[in-house]
């Protein structure tokens, strides 16, 4: 199957600061990802949409100027989290693929903890 | 928008069967997924259906009912490295970026 990496796998920051977290398709390529936000015993929530080469669209209630995305290859998006407070912290994991009949295969999340 | 309802919580004994439960309300559907996901990790896929009926894949089958929005996944066979978290997504219509909404997933304990 396709695998999805992503990177760091955790990440420890002060409060302010900001922190780049990598997604990668290794063997296929994927014009559309996706970035997921995942508290504590509570399911994936969808943040964003990546689109390969344009801007993503975000869900109801995420800040695009908080949470800045860009897909800039085929094989490749960032999600950025911008001046990160404590409420930020959270597993963070993006996914690529589903188009057609296809699932969705999952990056090994990254784990944001705000100090 | 999309609701899905699942249960918090099942416990089963190893050896057993069990059944997970989905429900849907969707504005659009184009295919429901299960993933199992282990504290800490990633989803992992388990099944796909898009037309109504069984789909089985060794110990797993996934059922689906578009009429009722209902789905169901079945584990034969439970081993204690199925305790997980079993979460039901669907997703919308191609129209609307092949986007999964997921369930708040079903925390399965598998006892002995």
């Amino acid at each position: 199957g396709a695998v999805v990496s992503q990177h760091p796998s955790r990440v420890i920051c002060k409060s302010g600061t900001s922190v780049k977290i990598e997604c990668r398709s290794l063997d296929f390529q994927a014009t559309t990802m996706f970035w997921y936000r995942q508290f504590p015993k509570q399911s994936l929530m969808l943040m964003a949409t990546s689109n390969e080469g344009s801007k993503a669209t975000y869900e109801q209630g995420v800040e695009k100027d908080k949470f800045l995305i860009n897909h800039a290859s085929l094989t490749l998006s960032t999600l950025t989290v911008t001046s990160a407070h404590p409420e930020d912290s959270s597993f963070y994991i993006c996914s690529a693929g589903g188009t057609g009949s296809g699932e969705q295969y999952f990056g090994p999340g990254t784990r944001l903890t705000v100090t | 928008g999309q609701n899905i309802d699942q249960p918090t919580e099942m416990t089963a004994t190893e050896g057993a069967i069990v059944q997970i439960n989905c429900t849907y309300q969707t504005s659009g559907f184009n295919g429901l997924f299960w993933y199992q996901q282990h504290a800490g990790e990633a989803p992992t896929f388990l099944s796909y259906n898009v037309l109504d009926g069984l789909e089985e894949k060794g110990r797993f089958s996934s059922f689906l009912s578009r009429s009722k929005g209902y789905s169901y996944l079945l584990l034969k066979e439970l081993q204690m490295k199925d305790s997980a978290s079993y979460l039901c997504a669907v997703r919308g219509p191609t129209g609307g970026g092949n986007k999964l909404t997921f369930g708040t997933g079903t925390q399965l304990k598998v006892e002995l």
